[in-house]
Order: C-alpha cells, then sequence, then structure tokens
C-alpha cells in the first residue's frame, strides 16, 4: 500500500500567518495516463471532508486563491497563505492513483 | 447541486449485518465510480471499497480490512449505492461517507457503532 506521510500533525496559526503541509508518498503518484492523482481535503469540526485542490495544484470551486498546492512524484506541499479563521480544521492529502486510496494521517490547523 | 446522503447507520453486535445506503442525485450517477470511505471516531479517514460503473462491468475494489466481509453495490436506475456488511467487528465502527468524483463530492455521513 502507498503510505502517505503529513507533516507536521499539528500547527498553531495566528490569523493573517501563512503555513505549509508537507505530504510525502512511499511510491511515485504519477499514473500511467501522466496525470498525478493527489489531492488535498479540509474537514471542518463536525462536518465531512471536503476537497480544496485536486490533481496536486488544481483549486476547487469556491476556494480561494490563498490556497495553493505544489509538488511532483512523491513529495507535495499545500500552502496557505493569510490564513483566515474558516480554514481551521484538519487537513488531508489522498491519492487515487493507487489502489488501495490512502490518506495521509492528517494535520490540525489550530488558532495560536 | 450535488447531494449524497447516506442512511441506514445503527448500533450492532458484533458478528451482525448492516446495510447501508447512499442516494445520489445532482449529477449523472451512471457515469460515475461511487466509494465508501469511514472514519473511526477521533480518527482519520480510510478507504473502504470501490464500484466502477456499468461500461466497467462494475468492478469492485475493497481494502483488506474489509475484503471478504463488505460488498460494494450500486443500482444506477435508483442512482443509489450500497455497503452491505457482514461480521461486522468492533474495529468496524465508524462514521461511514459515501464518496464520488475523486473525492469531490461527500455526504453527510452515517454512523455505524459495533458494541455488544
Amino acid at each position: 500500500d502507498v503510505v502517505m506521510t503529513q507533516t507536521p500533525p499539528s500547527l498553531s496559526v495566528a490569523i493573517g500567518q501563512s503555513v505549509s503541509i508537507s505530504c510525502k508518498s512511499s511510491q511515485s503518484l504519477v499514473y500511467s495516463d501522466g496525470k498525478t492523482y493527489l489531492h488535498w481535503l479540509l474537514q471542518s469540526s463536525g462536518r465531512s471532508p471536503k476537497r480544496l485542490i485536486y490533481q496536486v495544484s488544481n483549486l476547487d470551486s469556491g476556494v480561494p486563491d490563498r490556497f495553493s498546492g505544489t509538488g511532483s512524484q512523491k513529495d507535495f506541499t499545500l500552502k496557505i497563505s493569510r490564513v483566515e479563521a474558516k480554514d481551521l480544521g484538519v487537513y488531508y492529502c489522498a491519492q487515487t492513483t493507487h489502489f488501495p486510496r490512502t490518506f495521509g494521517g492528517g494535520t490540525k490547523l489550530e488558532l495560536k | 447541486a450535488v447531494q449524497l446522503v447516506e442512511s441506514g447507520g445503527g448500533l450492532v453486535q458484533p458478528k451482525e449485518s448492516l446495510k447501508i445506503s447512499c442516494a445520489a442525485s445532482g449529477f449523472t450517477f451512471s457515469n460515475a465510480a461511487m466509494y465508501w470511505v469511514r472514519q473511526a471516531p477521533g480518527k482519520g479517514l480510510e478507504w473502504v471499497a470501490r464500484i466502477r460503473t456499468k461500461p466497467n462491468n462494475y468492478a469492485t475494489y475493497y481494502a483488506d480490512s474489509v475484503k471478504g466481509r463488505f460488498t460494494i453495490s450500486r443500482d444506477d436506475s435508483k442512482s443509489m449505492v450500497y455497503l452491505q456488511m457482514d461480521n461486522l467487528k468492533t474495529e468496524d465502527t465508524a462514521m461511514y461517507y459515501c464518496t464520488a468524483a475523486g473525492l469531490a463530492y461527500w455526504g453527510q455521513g452515517t454512523l455505524v457503532t459495533v458494541s455488544s
């Protein structure tokens, strides 16, 4: 199975700060079609997960451009610029290149 | 608007069975692979099962932790996906989410509790 390692497990941030979350996979996430199926999700407290970014760097509809995703092969990063209160929650990376699909362990973003 | 609505969760005893459902709307259900993902209390996300579309022979895939005990199925005429869970174990206790379109769409989840 592809192991997704997210760091850090938690982050304390002040409103307006910028933060980065790392996600490393145990195998390359490049599929045979040349695309990389690495996604970022946010789960706010008590809510279902919501996808923010798909295929490394594409923002889902309605996601502010304060969010950005970069990376390739096995090493990926989510950056949030100018954090707002509504950004708090647990962030997950997820891969849908290989079976079984796997998720990172999550990064909890909290207010400092 | 896209909606995924799960139902059928509840409290069951170990070794019992339960079938949960997901009703989809707002997208072309018959063209979409469908997934079940679960989240144990206070834990992260775990992919459970996937079912592909008719052109792909409704092929199914399961996590090792549920293989041989869970069965995913779909009814395209009703835009429904199901998860039949047999021989349930206490470690199957979780919120079960229905998801589609590469994790773009998620339901609100249905809670399954396995306890004696």
